[in-house]
Protein backbone atom coordinates (compact mmCIF):
# COMPACT_ATOMS: atom_id res chain seq x y z
CA UNK A 1 0.00 0.00 0.00
CA UNK A 2 1.60 3.18 -1.33
CA UNK A 3 1.85 5.71 2.12
CA UNK A 4 3.22 8.20 3.97
CA UNK A 5 4.16 7.63 7.12
CA UNK A 6 5.34 9.59 10.06
CA UNK A 7 6.31 9.15 13.93
CA UNK A 8 5.17 9.79 16.59
CA UNK A 9 1.61 10.70 15.76
CA UNK A 10 1.76 12.71 19.42
CA UNK A 11 4.37 14.05 21.46
CA UNK A 12 4.97 16.53 24.19
CA UNK A 13 7.85 18.20 24.93
CA UNK A 14 9.72 20.98 26.82
CA UNK A 15 11.43 23.87 25.54
CA UNK A 16 14.69 23.03 24.47
CA UNK A 17 14.64 18.99 24.11
CA UNK A 18 16.05 18.66 20.77
CA UNK A 19 13.32 16.20 19.17
CA UNK A 20 13.23 14.24 15.78
CA UNK A 21 10.04 13.34 13.64
CA UNK A 22 10.60 10.94 11.22
CA UNK A 23 9.02 10.55 7.58
CA UNK A 24 9.14 7.60 5.40
CA UNK A 25 7.20 7.13 1.77
CA UNK A 26 7.21 3.78 -0.17
CA UNK A 27 6.31 5.26 -3.56
CA UNK A 28 10.15 5.82 -4.41
CA UNK A 29 9.08 9.89 -4.63
CA UNK A 30 11.98 12.48 -5.15
CA UNK A 31 10.01 15.46 -3.60
CA UNK A 32 9.31 15.26 -0.46
CA UNK A 33 8.03 18.24 2.30
CA UNK A 34 7.34 19.23 5.78
CA UNK A 35 4.22 21.50 6.80
CA UNK A 36 2.86 23.05 9.96
CA UNK A 37 -1.05 23.68 10.22
CA UNK A 38 -2.08 26.05 12.44
CA UNK A 39 -5.74 27.49 13.28
CA UNK A 40 -6.70 30.21 10.62
CA UNK A 41 -3.59 29.69 8.69
CA UNK A 42 -3.67 26.51 7.04
CA UNK A 43 -0.91 24.92 5.54
CA UNK A 44 2.63 26.84 5.37
CA UNK A 45 5.64 24.63 4.25
CA UNK A 46 8.85 24.35 6.43
CA UNK A 47 11.41 22.96 3.96
CA UNK A 48 11.40 20.69 1.08
CA UNK A 49 13.44 17.97 -0.73
CA UNK A 50 13.30 17.94 -4.52
CA UNK A 51 15.94 14.97 -4.05
CA UNK A 52 18.36 12.42 -2.05
CA UNK A 53 20.49 15.72 -0.25
CA UNK A 54 18.82 18.76 -1.80
CA UNK A 55 16.43 20.69 0.67
CA UNK A 56 15.26 24.41 0.52
CA UNK A 57 13.77 26.38 2.73
CA UNK A 58 9.75 26.84 3.01
CA UNK A 59 7.78 29.63 3.53
CA UNK A 60 8.45 29.33 7.47
CA UNK A 61 11.94 27.20 7.86
CA UNK A 62 13.23 29.06 11.24
CA UNK A 63 13.90 26.55 14.20
CA UNK A 64 13.49 23.59 11.85
CA UNK A 65 16.39 21.21 10.17
CA UNK A 66 15.68 18.34 7.58
CA UNK A 67 17.98 16.30 6.23
CA UNK A 68 17.35 13.93 3.11
CA UNK A 69 19.82 11.15 3.51
CA UNK A 70 17.64 8.58 1.66
CA UNK A 71 14.99 8.92 -1.25
CA UNK A 72 12.69 7.24 1.18
CA UNK A 73 13.09 9.09 4.81
CA UNK A 74 12.93 13.07 5.16
CA UNK A 75 12.91 13.68 9.05
CA UNK A 76 12.27 17.07 10.33
CA UNK A 77 14.40 18.29 13.44
CA UNK A 78 13.54 20.71 16.07
CA UNK A 79 17.11 21.02 17.59
CA UNK A 80 15.70 23.53 20.54
CA UNK A 81 11.96 23.48 20.26
CA UNK A 82 9.93 26.74 21.64
CA UNK A 83 6.01 26.56 22.48
CA UNK A 84 5.20 29.05 19.17
CA UNK A 85 6.43 25.58 17.86
CA UNK A 86 3.29 23.54 18.90
CA UNK A 87 1.42 22.76 15.90
CA UNK A 88 0.04 19.94 13.62
CA UNK A 89 3.02 18.81 11.40
CA UNK A 90 2.51 16.84 8.08
CA UNK A 91 4.83 15.26 5.70
CA UNK A 92 3.82 15.02 1.78
CA UNK A 93 5.62 13.38 -1.25
CA UNK A 94 4.96 13.17 -4.80
CA UNK A 95 6.54 12.24 -7.89
CA UNK A 96 9.13 14.61 -9.97
CA UNK A 97 7.18 14.69 -13.17
CA UNK A 98 4.97 17.37 -13.58
CA UNK A 99 3.22 17.52 -16.85
CA UNK A 100 0.02 19.44 -17.90
CA UNK A 101 -1.69 15.74 -18.21
CA UNK A 102 0.14 14.30 -14.92
CA UNK A 103 -1.34 14.25 -11.36
CA UNK A 104 1.63 15.47 -9.49
CA UNK A 105 -0.29 14.62 -6.27
CA UNK A 106 1.04 14.88 -2.67
CA UNK A 107 0.64 12.30 -1.07
CA UNK A 108 -0.02 13.21 2.88
CA UNK A 109 1.03 11.75 6.31
CA UNK A 110 -1.47 11.32 8.72
CA UNK A 111 0.22 14.55 10.91
CA UNK A 112 1.93 14.71 14.30
CA UNK A 113 0.60 16.86 17.36
CA UNK A 114 3.36 18.48 19.10
CA UNK A 115 3.15 20.50 21.79
CA UNK A 116 5.88 22.31 23.52
CA UNK A 117 5.74 23.17 27.09
CA UNK B 1 5.57 33.13 1.15
CA UNK B 2 2.32 33.50 -0.42
CA UNK B 3 -0.61 32.47 0.40
CA UNK B 4 -4.53 32.35 -1.69
CA UNK B 5 -7.39 33.52 -0.58
CA UNK B 6 -9.86 31.11 0.39
CA UNK B 7 -13.27 31.77 0.95
CA UNK B 8 -15.93 31.58 2.62
CA UNK B 9 -13.62 30.55 6.31
CA UNK B 10 -16.43 28.03 7.33
CA UNK B 11 -19.89 26.96 6.24
CA UNK B 12 -22.73 25.85 8.30
CA UNK B 13 -25.29 23.95 6.33
CA UNK B 14 -27.83 21.97 5.89
CA UNK B 15 -27.84 18.20 4.72
CA UNK B 16 -28.76 18.63 1.21
CA UNK B 17 -27.67 21.81 0.46
CA UNK B 18 -25.29 22.46 -2.56
CA UNK B 19 -21.76 24.16 -1.60
CA UNK B 20 -19.54 26.62 -3.03
CA UNK B 21 -16.21 27.83 -2.16
CA UNK B 22 -13.53 29.63 -3.78
CA UNK B 23 -9.75 30.67 -4.34
CA UNK B 24 -7.83 33.79 -5.88
CA UNK B 25 -4.34 34.42 -6.36
CA UNK B 26 -2.93 37.22 -7.21
CA UNK B 27 -0.67 35.44 -9.68
CA UNK B 28 -1.19 32.78 -12.42
CA UNK B 29 -0.92 28.56 -11.46
CA UNK B 30 -0.90 25.91 -14.01
CA UNK B 31 -2.38 23.47 -11.53
CA UNK B 32 -5.24 23.99 -9.20
CA UNK B 33 -5.80 21.51 -6.50
CA UNK B 34 -8.31 20.72 -4.11
CA UNK B 35 -7.90 18.51 -0.66
CA UNK B 36 -10.41 17.47 1.90
CA UNK B 37 -8.86 17.26 5.48
CA UNK B 38 -11.00 14.81 7.58
CA UNK B 39 -10.45 15.59 11.80
CA UNK B 40 -7.25 13.94 12.52
CA UNK B 41 -6.16 13.09 9.21
CA UNK B 42 -4.01 14.42 7.09
CA UNK B 43 -5.29 16.18 3.80
CA UNK B 44 -6.65 13.92 0.81
CA UNK B 45 -6.60 15.16 -2.93
CA UNK B 46 -10.38 15.69 -4.02
CA UNK B 47 -9.94 17.15 -7.66
CA UNK B 48 -6.90 18.19 -9.98
CA UNK B 49 -7.27 20.82 -12.79
CA UNK B 50 -4.88 21.41 -15.63
CA UNK B 51 -6.13 23.30 -17.60
CA UNK B 52 -7.32 27.44 -17.39
CA UNK B 53 -11.44 27.20 -18.16
CA UNK B 54 -11.25 23.79 -17.19
CA UNK B 55 -14.50 21.44 -15.27
CA UNK B 56 -14.18 18.38 -13.37
CA UNK B 57 -16.24 16.53 -11.56
CA UNK B 58 -15.75 13.60 -9.05
CA UNK B 59 -18.94 12.44 -7.79
CA UNK B 60 -21.16 15.07 -5.81
CA UNK B 61 -17.90 17.08 -6.38
CA UNK B 62 -17.27 19.97 -9.61
CA UNK B 63 -14.14 22.07 -9.52
CA UNK B 64 -13.63 24.83 -12.20
CA UNK B 65 -10.27 26.09 -13.09
CA UNK B 66 -10.58 30.14 -13.65
CA UNK B 67 -10.12 31.59 -17.29
CA UNK B 68 -7.78 33.89 -15.74
CA UNK B 69 -5.88 31.04 -14.14
CA UNK B 70 -5.48 33.38 -10.61
CA UNK B 71 -8.85 31.71 -9.18
CA UNK B 72 -10.61 27.73 -8.88
CA UNK B 73 -14.36 27.00 -7.36
CA UNK B 74 -15.69 23.79 -6.07
CA UNK B 75 -19.06 22.99 -5.71
CA UNK B 76 -20.61 19.86 -3.78
CA UNK B 77 -24.34 19.16 -4.67
CA UNK B 78 -26.57 17.63 -2.45
CA UNK B 79 -24.39 17.87 0.75
CA UNK B 80 -24.02 14.79 3.30
CA UNK B 81 -22.61 14.35 6.86
CA UNK B 82 -19.59 12.90 5.46
CA UNK B 83 -18.73 16.35 3.78
CA UNK B 84 -18.08 17.48 7.29
CA UNK B 85 -14.12 18.88 7.22
CA UNK B 86 -12.07 21.22 6.07
CA UNK B 87 -11.46 21.68 2.41
CA UNK B 88 -8.00 23.22 0.51
CA UNK B 89 -7.17 24.69 -2.52
CA UNK B 90 -3.77 24.53 -3.75
CA UNK B 91 -2.38 26.25 -6.78
CA UNK B 92 0.94 25.00 -8.13
CA UNK B 93 2.95 26.32 -11.16
CA UNK B 94 5.32 24.48 -13.51
CA UNK B 95 9.20 24.96 -13.33
CA UNK B 96 9.04 26.19 -9.94
CA UNK B 97 9.80 23.88 -7.10
CA UNK B 98 6.13 22.13 -8.06
CA UNK B 99 5.16 22.02 -4.22
CA UNK B 100 1.67 23.55 -3.98
CA UNK B 101 0.53 26.61 -2.15
CA UNK B 102 -1.98 26.61 -0.11
CA UNK B 103 -5.01 28.30 0.75
CA UNK B 104 -5.88 28.25 4.75
CA UNK B 105 -9.01 26.15 4.59
CA UNK B 106 -12.83 26.07 4.38
CA UNK B 107 -14.43 24.50 6.78
CA UNK B 108 -17.30 22.71 6.44
CA UNK B 109 -20.30 22.00 8.90
CA UNK B 110 -23.29 19.75 7.67
CA UNK B 111 -26.30 19.45 9.81
CA UNK B 112 -28.24 16.55 9.70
Amino acid sequence: EAQVTQNPRYLITVTGKKLTVTCSQNMNHEYMSWYRQDPGLGLRQIYYSMNVEVTDKGDVPEGYKVSRKEKRNFPLILESPSPNQTSLYFCASSSRIATSGGTDTQYFGPGTRLTVL
Amino acid sequence: GQQLNQSPQSMFIQEGEDVSMNCTSSSIFNTWLWYKQDPGEGPVLLIALYKAGELTSNGRLTAQFGITRKDSFLNISASIPSDVGIYFCAGQLYGGSYIPTFGRGTSLIVHP
